[in-house]
């Protein structure tokens, strides 16, 4: 059980150019978020899903899209990178219901030049 | 979403109990007071929940007063490796995917 992966673990990319963050989790659960935290700042929600095939916007959406053809994966993609871009990704994954217990991947530390 | 307010930072030592205080004064009454703990290069972390009153776990208490406009997490007995930034979310029961992170407190613990 390799709970919440992600990759790759770091990206370096140039203004304009786009790449996929990947996600995946192994706990067959409904929820999945993508976050981004900027240094000395608490996390902030971009996209989520509560299922295969549902997806919507959080606090900061612009320049992400996401979808979710599958319980397992949710990949992150960045259109058109930028430099206001460069952060660290976490994924996370949760069952939902009252206990609702959030599981967080490793992170995705990307740099836009 | 509630807003939550909790210290910046604090310190501590070695062997000491930790209280930091979280207000929420806008907490509806479906919702669910969370902490995580985040160490520096991993992701958050879950510590304990709670609706009212105390829970413990073998981790750590949370503290909530019967308004609910507040909780107290408490860390019993710190180790060094307790320094880390602890954030207090308030959850909407069933609203999975949509935690909303505040600033934290970063916890320096001291030998």
């Amino acid at each position: 059980n390799a709970g919440v992966t992600q990759t790759p673990k770091f990206q370096v990319l140039k203004t304009g150019q786009s790449m996929t963050l990947q996600c995946a989790q192994d706990m067959n659960h409904e929820y999945m978020s993508w976050y981004r935290q900027d240094p000395g700042m608490g996390l902030r929600l971009i996209h989520y899903s509560v299922g295969a095939g549902i997806t919507d916007q959080g606090e900061v959406p612009n320049g992400y899209n996401v979808s979710r053809s599958t319980t397992e994966d949710f990949p992150l993609r960045l259109l058109s990178a930028a430099p206001s871009q460069t952060s660290v990704y976490f994924c996370a994954s949760s069952s939902g219901g009252r206990e609702d217990t959030q599981y967080f991947g490793p992170g995705t530390r990307l740099t836009v030049l | 979403l509630a807003k939550t307010t909790q210290p910046i930072s604090m310190d501590s030592y070695e062997g000491q109990e930790v209280n930091i205080t979280c207000s929420h004064n806008n907490i509806a009454t479906n919702d669910y007071i969370t902490w995580y703990q985040q160490f520096p290069s991993q992701g958050p972390r879950f510590i304990i929940q709670g609706y009212k009153t105390k829970v413990t776990n073998e981790v750590a208490s949370l503290f909530i007063p019967a308004d609910r406009k507040s909780s107290t997490l408490s860390l019993p007995r710190v180790s060094l490796s307790d320094t880390a930034v602890y954030y207090c979310l308030v959850v909407i029961y069933n609203q999975g995917g949509k935690l909303i992170f505040g600033q934290g407190t970063e916890l320096s613990v001291k030998p």
